[in-house]
């Protein structure tokens, strides 16, 4: 199956730093990035939409100045947390869809603590 | 009410139970369903789709009733291995958006 990378894979933050998570398809061309915020015991929750070349499209409630999303080629797209404050610690996970069927492959994953 | 509900567990059971997850989806114009596992810390992995006829793959059983708005998961014969959290996904149209449920996590103990 099609894999996507994630890096870091776990990063601790101080409060009020901006971290940014890079989310890469290595073996196809993502046209399609989702970001998704998943909480300890909660469900993964869609943050945004990303095609590439056009600026996210983000869900309601996802304040788009402080989660920003860069998707500027097929195959990258980076998630920035900036001024990141504890409440922000969560697990991010990222995936892309190659544009054929909607299959969406996801990433590891990033653990974002911010302290 | 939730999108996608499911109950949360945990599920213990012993290994070579049968154990049968539900959930159920709030919008009626949901197009494709799927279980996905999702380990301890990790990513969700696909562990099927989810047709109106039934299907199996495996040990594993997913069914479908529309008229209801539920799903099932039934696991035969269980595994140390099967430990995990199943998450029941909806998706309402012919888009990429997924809407997952909280997930029912399941204990297969020796």
């Amino acid at each position: 199956g099609a894999v996507v990378s994630q890096h870091p894979s776990r990063v601790i933050c101080k409060s009020g730093t901006s971290v940014k998570i890079e989310c890469r398809s290595l073996d196809f061309q993502a046209t399609t990035m989702f970001w998704y915020r998943q909480f300890p015991k909660q469900s993964l929750m869609l943050m945004a939409t990303s095609n590439e070349g056009s600026k996210a499209t983000y869900e309601q409630g996802v304040e788009k100045d402080k989660f920003l999303i860069n998707h500027a080629s097929l195959t990258l797209s980076t998630l920035t947390v900036t001024s990141a404050h504890p409440e922000d610690s969560s697990f991010y996970i990222c995936s892309g869809g190659d544009g054929g069927t909607y299959e969406q492959y996801f990433g590891p994953g990033t653990r974002l603590t911010v302290t | 009410r939730k999108e996608v509900e499911q109950d949360p567990g945990p599920f213990n059971v012993p290994e070579g139970a049968t154990v049968a997850f539900n959930c159920t989806y709030s919008n009626s114009a949901s197009q494709s369903f799927f279980w996905y596992r999702q380990d301890c810390r990790k990513e969700p992995k696909l562990l099927m789709s989810v047709y109106s006829s039934g299907n199996e793959d495996g040990r594993f059983t997913a069914q479908l009733n529309r008229a209801s708005q539920y799903i099932s998961l039934l696991i035969r014969d269980s595994k140390l291995s099967d430990s995990a959290t199943y998450l029941c996904v909806v998706r309402e149209d012919s888009s990429y958006k997924l809407i997952f449920g909280s997930g029912t996590r399941l204990l297969v103990r020796p």
